[in-house]
């Protein structure tokens, strides 16, 4: 059973312009999300988290937001840029250490 | 600093073959994992460790085995491939459960 999921496989968006990832999660018990980037033949890399005590991080260009009510949470990277075309997957956790991660969203940003 | 590596980067077996997938930190990192990543899907956790001698079972730990012998190496075992564990196979350390967990680059194995 998918606790996270990532409904957009993919998304494309053009340089400059902002691109939104969204995630939903099922278990009210997580209590911590990240999001994580992935290249080609890489293994994933950590990008930005948030705490269930936060409604919104932010780390440059890339700002989280958590709406725990919705059980919904949103990545926006602004402004988008070549470098930014990867696999995001959202992620999240309870009281112990074990990740759930969603299917990932493939994000193209067009020159 | 090296930081998380995996040997070997591809393999295929054969059904009923078996073999150990490397996974070597330098970070000196306590917890380490390793996760399975099938087409369409996220990393789904196979088995974890919070320190040397202590392992414990994930979410798909069904055909697997490892051990955590040293703070460096965590090795997963797989004693009798099936097609169904065709898949990119991943390991990670963090120093702690809170702390942001630091990926390998992926094995690919092919059952056949």
């Amino acid at each position: 059973d998918q606790q996270v999921k990532q409904n957009s496989p993919s998304l494309s968006v053009q340089e400059g312009r902002i691109s939104i990832l969204n995630c939903d999660y099922t278990n009210s018990m997580f209590d911590y999300f990240l999001w994580y980037k992935k290249y080609p033949a890489e293994g994933p890399t950590f990008l930005i988290s948030i705490s269930s005590i936060k409604d919104k991080n932010e780390d440059g260009r890339f700002t989280v937001f958590l709406n725990k009510s919705a059980k919904h949470l949103s990545l926006h990277i602004v402004p988008s840029q070549p470098g930014d075309s990867a696999v995001y997957f959202c992620a999240a956790s309870d009281d112990d250490y074990k990740l759930s991660f969603g299917a990932g969203t493939t994000v193209t940003v067009r020159a | 600093n090296a930081g998380v590596t995996q040997t070997p980067k591809f393999r295929i077996l054969k059904i009923g073959q078996s073999m150990t997938l490397q996974c070597t930190q330098d970070m000196n990192h306590n917890y380490m994992y390793w996760y399975r990543q099938d087409p369409g899907m996220g990393l789904k956790l196979i088995y974890y460790s919070v320190g040397a001698g202590i392992t414990d079972k994930g979410e798909v730990p069904n055909g697997y085995n490892v051990s955590r012998s040293t703070t460096e190496d965590f090795p997963l075992r797989l004693e009798l491939a099936a097609p169904s564990q065709t898949s990119v196979y991943f390991c990670a350390s963090s120093y702690s459960r809170e702390d942001t967990q630091y990926f390998g680059p992926g094995t690919r194995l092919t059952v056949l």
